[in-house]
């Protein structure tokens, strides 16, 4: 089973500031990753997918990068709606696992 | 407007069978070539993939799980089902269904997703 290796577990932010959280995994799973944000009380939203591509309706401010074993969500300028618990899924190899999860917080 | 809602007992006895569907609307199961799945997520925890079916039926299972799951569709209901046996307080979660795209070796990203429900396990 592949683990996937989120860091770091927590990251203060200041609103407006960028924010770069990573995804580590212990082999490669080429591009077959996806983001997702998570609010207290709710379900997952979708981010992205295929490491870099954005899902419908999602901010231009949010992107994805990277390949293999190393992948990064960026938050180009942090909106109040942004703080939240971010997790990365990989899909390449059964089954497919998550990360621990990311905690953006208020600064 | 793609909805899906998961139902069913709040409240499952050790060593019973937790059971859940999950009903779609917006979206037919047997026309769309999506998979449909399973997360669950513990109290204060990460998210765990439990399972996925495709309206014909065919389905991958975490094997973390063993032999415990069981999915099933009905696509003259438009829902799909989940069935965990011999529960135990590990399996107490949040249970998600959720859509998902067909990836190239097994189902992929998931883009909608239902609220969740809470399932304990406790006697």
């Amino acid at each position: 089973e592949i683990v996937m290796t989120q860091s770091p577990a927590t990251l203060s932010v200041s609103p407006g500031a960028r924010a770069t959280l990573s995804c580590r995994a212990s082999q490669s799973v080429g591009s077959n990753l996806a983001w997702y944000q998570q609010k207290p009380g709710q379900a997952p939203r979708l981010l992205i997918y295929g490491a870099s591509t954005r899902a419908t309706g999602i901010p231009a401010r949010f992107s994805g990068s990277g390949s293999g074993t190393e992948f990064t969500l960026t938050i180009s300028s942090l909106q109040s709606e942004d703080f939240a618990v971010y997790y990365c899924q990989q899909f390449n190899n059964w089954p497919q696992t998550f990360g621990q999860g990311t905690k953006v917080e208020i600064k | 407007q793609l909805q899906l809602q998961e139902s069913g007992p709040g409240l499952v006895k050790p060593s019973e069978t937790l059971s859940l569907t999950c009903t779609v609307s917006g979206d037919s199961i047997s026309s769309s070539h999506y998979y449909w799945g399973w997360i669950r997520q513990p109290p204060g925890k990460g998210l765990e993939w439990i399972g996925s079916i495709y309206y014909s039926g065919s389905t991958y299972n975490n094997p973390s799980l063993k032999s415990r799951v069981t999915i099933s569709v009905d696509t003259s209901k438009n829902q799909f089902s989940l069935k965990l046996n011999s529960v135990t307080a590990a399996d107490t979660a949040v249970y998600f269904c959720a859509r998902q795209y067909p990836g190239s070796s097994q189902p992929d990203a998931l883009d909608y997703w239902g609220q969740g429900t809470v399932v304990t396990v406790s006697s």
